[in-house]
């Protein structure tokens, strides 16, 4: 089956911008979507599609694609936005649906 | 409001048995497609199953042959019956709901329940 690969880890200073990068063959095909997940919660989505936000996620949080890589970007992190960070997408090879690895923001 | 709600999580031997439930509500529950999705302690999401509307169903490699979705229409309810349980299916297993729109993505999750497979 397919795989989709994050960065285990990724730190920005408070204020500043960070991207977060999700590298597979299915985004060649799908967008993918992402999860926000807080320690002992559970995920919520904050970007789905070309570039869309569910109501109530701040305007901070911006996705895009380019070939295989989508992108999670956060413009102005806060301190509320460190979490493990997700992506998914469908998949046509084997499994229907594949999550990455995740991705632990720390706002420095 | 839309919500999920897990249940039927515990401690079981390996190579036990339990059911998971996920009742919906807030929305046309058989409008939808419904799926299960797991996180180990300390690692990752990973997907488990699927059930479309029409109870199509779809497994992770791992899983098939052992673990069975099915979904209750009229209930609100999907279940997820697992069997031959491992110690590598210990997790907090999710039920998530999946957009019905162009773009694929999981816009409800419930709480989780906790399955702990142990002797």
């Amino acid at each position: 089956s397919s795989e989709l690969t994050q960065d285990p880890a990724v730190s920005v200073a408070l204020g500043q911008t960070v991207k977060i990068t999700c590298q597979g063959d299915s985004l060649r095909n799908y967008y993918a979507s992402w999860y926000q997940q807080k320690p002992g919660q559970a995920p919520i989505l904050v970007i789905y599609g070309k570039n869309n936000r569910p109501s109530g996620i701040p305007d901070r949080f911006s996705g895009s694609r380019s070939g295989n890589t989508a992108s999670l970007t956060i413009t102005g992190a806060q301190a509320e936005d460190e979490a493990d960070y997700y992506c998914n997408s469908r998949d046509t090879n084997g499994n229907p649906v594949v999550f990455g690895g995740g991705t632990k923001l720390t706002v420095l | 409001e839309v919500q999920l709600v897990e249940s039927g999580g515990g401690l079981v031997q390996p190579g036990g048995s339990l059911r998971l439930s996920c009742a919906a509500s807030g929305f046309t529950f058989n409008t939808y497609d419904m799926h299960w999705v797991r996180q180990a302690p300390g690692k990752g999401l990973e997907w488990v199953s699927a059930i479309g509307t029409a109870a199509d169903t779809y497994y992770l490699g791992s899983v098939k042959g052992r673990f069975t979705i099915s979904r209750e229409n009229a209930k609100n309810s999907m279940y997820l019956q697992m069997n031959s349980l491992r110690a590598g299916d210990t997790a907090v297993y999710y039920c998530a709901r999946v957009s019905t729109g162009y773009y694929f993505y999981m816009d409800v999750w419930g709480k989780g329940t906790t399955v702990t497979v142990s002797s």
